[in-house]
């Protein structure tokens, strides 16, 4: 069974541009999560998706926006970047909400902002 | 102060030793607790549930107070590849949403 798969997995971009991430989640996993983690960080909650709707949104700025698509994979969007959005963005998918089990994550995409 | 919180260490120990990592969260409704391994800049991978009676896998043990809302991950015959970060993470809610820790690190020295 595939796992969380994520694309790219590295992206270098100039301040003022926009980032489109993306995220599959395991097969049968209708929840996406959206996580940032900077260098030395922890983890940031930044979204979630279920069944196509944002449920719920961490303290980031508008320019951080998603959306989950009907076959349950998710891209993150991020305008107007600034050097501090360089970090290791984390998708984790889960069965459904309100899981026992935790989160699956994936390996990342690192964003390098310059 | 934040819902889920760690001593960041980090942790230096050598081979063999045992080693102890608490946390503590706010929310007393929480429902469900995890501890989560990430090694560097690596993502984060699920190392054990932690039930209300204790549980073991293997070298670990997590155990779970309620009434003092802690969480503790003890490491017996800590391993060199043992050397990573340890997240510790509880879900709250309706929705049972993660909420992590920062992280505790732990060196595993020769």
């Amino acid at each position: 069974e595939a796992g969380v798969t994520q694309s790219p997995t590295h992206l270098i971009k100039t301040r003022g541009q926009q980032a489109t991430l993306r995220c599959s989640p395991i097969s049968g996993h209708t929840s996406v999560y959206w996580y940032q983690q900077a260098l030395g960080l922890g983890l940031q909650f930044l979204l979630w998706y279920d069944e196509g709707e944002e449920r719920n949104r961490g303290n980031f700025p508008p320019r951080f926006s998603g959306r989950q698509f009907p076959n349950y994979s998710s891209e993150l969007n991020v305008n107007a970047l600034e050097l501090e959005d360089s970090a290791l963005y984390l998708c984790a998918s889960s069965l459904s909400p309100g899981t026992r089990y935790g989160y699956t994550f994936g390996s990342g995409t690192r964003l390098t902002v310059v | 102060r934040k819902e889920v919180e760690q001593d960041p260490g980090p942790f230096n120990v050598p081979e063999g030793a045992t080693v102890a990592f608490n946390c503590t969260y706010s929310n007393s409704a929480s429902q469900s607790f995890f501890w989560y391994r990430q090694d560097c800049r690596k993502e984060p991978k699920l190392l054990m549930s932690v039930y209300s009676s204790g549980n073991e896998d293997g070298r670990f043990t997590a155990q779970l107070n309620r009434a003092s809302q802690y969480i503790s991950l003890l490491i017996r015959d800590s391993k060199l590849s043992d050397s990573a970060t340890y997240l510790c993470v509880v879900s709250s809610g309706s929705a049972r949403q993660l909420t992590f820790g920062s992280g505790t690190q732990l060196t595993v020295l020769p």
